[in-house]
C-alpha cells in the first residue's frame, strides 16, 4: 500500500526565515510526486510534479527536490502570503490515483 | 482558460438522504477525479472517470457512485447519507496527453454537511 508521511505537522516561520517541509513516502513503482498548497475552504493548488530522483523545480520562492525516499520543498525568505497548507501526494505506475499525506501547514508572521 | 468548477460549493442534508454533485473540467480534460477531503482522514481518493469509464475506485462503499458524461462532466452521488459523510468532496481533471497526462488540477469543492 502506497504511504506518504509529511513532517512537520504545522510550522510557524518568521518573514524572511527560510526553512524546509519534508515527504517521505513509499510506494510500488514511483510515477511521479506532486505538491499542492492549498488554502482554507479552496481546493488544492498544483505547485511542482517530479518524476525522478535528483529531479528538482522551482517557482518562485519554492523549490522543490526529490529522492528515492523523500522530497523536500525549501522556501527561501518566505512571506506573509506563502501561508497555507501544502500537501504532498505521490502517484503510483500502477494506476492513477493520487495518494496523499496529511500535510503540513505553514504559517508566516510578519 | 477556465478552471474546474464545482456545485454546489455548499450542501446541508440529512441523515438518510441522498446527494448528487456535479464537477465540470478543465476544457480539454478528459479524466475525472473525485477526493473526499475530512480533518481525521485527509485527502481520500474516490474514484476515477475517463472517456464514460469507470477506471479506477478506491476504497469506500457502495453508497458512493459516480458518472461522466459524453462532454466529460461528471457527477458524483451519495446515497443513504451517515454523518460521517460530512466533507469537502473535491474534484480533479487532468490532460490526456503523455507529457501532462499525470497533473491532476482540482476545483474548489462541494462542502457537504450531513445533519
Amino acid at each position: 500500500e502506497d504511504q506518504v508521511t509529511q513532517s512537520p505537522e504545522a510550522l510557524r516561520l518568521q518573514e524572511g526565515e527560510s526553512s524546509s517541509l519534508n515527504c517521505s513516502y513509499t510506494v510500488s513503482g514511483l510515477r511521479g510526486l506532486f505538491w499542492y498548497r492549498q488554502d482554507p475552504g479552496k481546493g488544492p493548488e498544483f505547485l511542482f510534479t517530479l518524476y525522478s530522483a535528483g529531479e528538482e523545480k522551482e517557482k518562485e520562492r519554492l523549490k522543490a527536490t526529490l529522492t528515492k525516499k523523500e522530497s523536500f520543498l525549501h522556501i527561501t525568505a518566505p512571506k506573509p502570503e506563502d501561508s497555507a497548507t501544502y500537501l504532498c501526494a505521490v502517484q503510483a505506475t500502477s494506476g492513477s490515483r493520487l495518494t496523499f499525506g496529511e500535510g503540513t501547514q505553514l504559517t508566516v508572521n510578519p | 482558460k477556465a478552471g474546474v468548477t464545482q456545485t454546489p460549493r455548499y450542501l446541508i442534508k440529512t441523515r438518510g438522504q441522498q446527494v448528487t454533485l456535479s464537477c465540470s473540467p478543465i476544457s480539454g480534460h478528459r479524466s475525472v477525479s473525485w477526493y473526499q477531503q475530512t480533518p481525521g482522514q485527509g485527502l481520500q481518493f474516490l474514484f476515477e472517470y475517463f472517456s464514460e469509464t469507470q477506471r479506477n475506485k478506491g476504497n469506500f462503499p457502495g453508497r458512493f457512485s459516480g458518472r461522466q458524461f459524453s462532454n466529460s462532466r461528471s457527477e458524483m452521488n451519495v446515497s443513504t447519507l451517515e454523518l460521517g459523510d460530512s466533507a469537502l468532496y473535491l474534484c480533479a481533471s487532468s490532460q490526456t496527453r503523455p507529457t501532462l497526462w499525470y497533473e491532476q488540477y482540482f476545483g474548489p469543492g462541494t462542502r457537504l454537511t450531513v445533519t
